[in-house]
């Protein structure tokens, strides 16, 4: 496709469960971020990759989370023993490069609910 | 910390208004200067960006915006607004040290126009 993508589109889990979020960038882009975005909230940035690594994590809120990108495309976005307080729509964004002057191009989300 | 300010969560304006959207962030440094758009179902897109020059931009469909440096603003107006500008506006800021953009977002105002 075009656009960024990202599946599944909803995810309704149990508390105490694991998930997985996938995030399909743009073909050729380099640089991948991930978001959340609680209820009424801007997005929050999470993860930064350039390629394969992880250039910046500081957004992660604790060891529960963590993200990976093995072959510098496809990232997902991995969720520990959630909690209520993880509901939140998460968002990946890609770009050409991690340069300042390129444009992050949104996906649709990944809306996640923990019962 | 870094953070972005828009005073206004909920604007109703009727067609043909003018529109200006308040947006100030803290930060000390260089920093670009975002505005994103989210139509109703669909995905964020960037409707305009600062960098540096000329601190009035023009975006899509009609909107600019303004960079204050002194003031730490950065203001979006529209002359004359339309119904299918209804929709979620996010203000964001990133850091230029960091040679990548870590968006840092506002909480976002929802705009309703009406015919």
């Amino acid at each position: 496709g075009a656009g960024v993508s990202q599946t599944p589109s909803n995810k309704v889990t149990e508390k105490g469960k694991y998930v997985e979020l996938r995030c399909d960038p743009i073909s050729g882009h380099t640089a991948l971020y991930w978001y959340r975005q609680s209820l009424g909230q801007g997005p929050e940035f999470l993860i930064y990759f350039q390629g394969t690594g992880a250039a910046d994590d500081s957004g992660l809120p604790n060891d529960r989370f963590f993200a990976v990108r093995p072959e510098g495309s496809v990232s997902t976005l991995k969720i520990q023993r959630t909690e209520r307080g993880d509901s939140a729509v998460y968002l990946c964004a890609s770009s050409l490069a991690g340069q300042l002057n390129n444009e992050q191009f949104f996906g649709p989300g990944t809306r996640l609910t923990v019962l | 910390a870094q953070s972005v300010s828009q005073h206004n969560h909920h604007v109703i304006l009727s067609e043909a208004a003018s529109l200006e959207l308040g947006c100030n962030y803290s930060y000390g440094g260089t920093v670009n200067l975002f505005w994103y758009v989210q139509y109703p179902g669909q995905h964020l897109q960037l409707l305009l960006k600062y960098f540096s020059g000329d601190p009035l931009v023009k975006g899509i469909k009609g909107f600019e915006a303004e960079f204050i440096k002194s003031k730490f603003s950065f203001n979006l107006r529209k002359p004359s607004v339309q119904w299918s500008d209804t929709a979620e506006y996010f203000c964001a800021v990133s850091r230029t040290s960091g040679g990548y953009n870590k968006l840092i977002f506002g909480a976002g105002t929802r705009l309703a126009v009406h015919p």
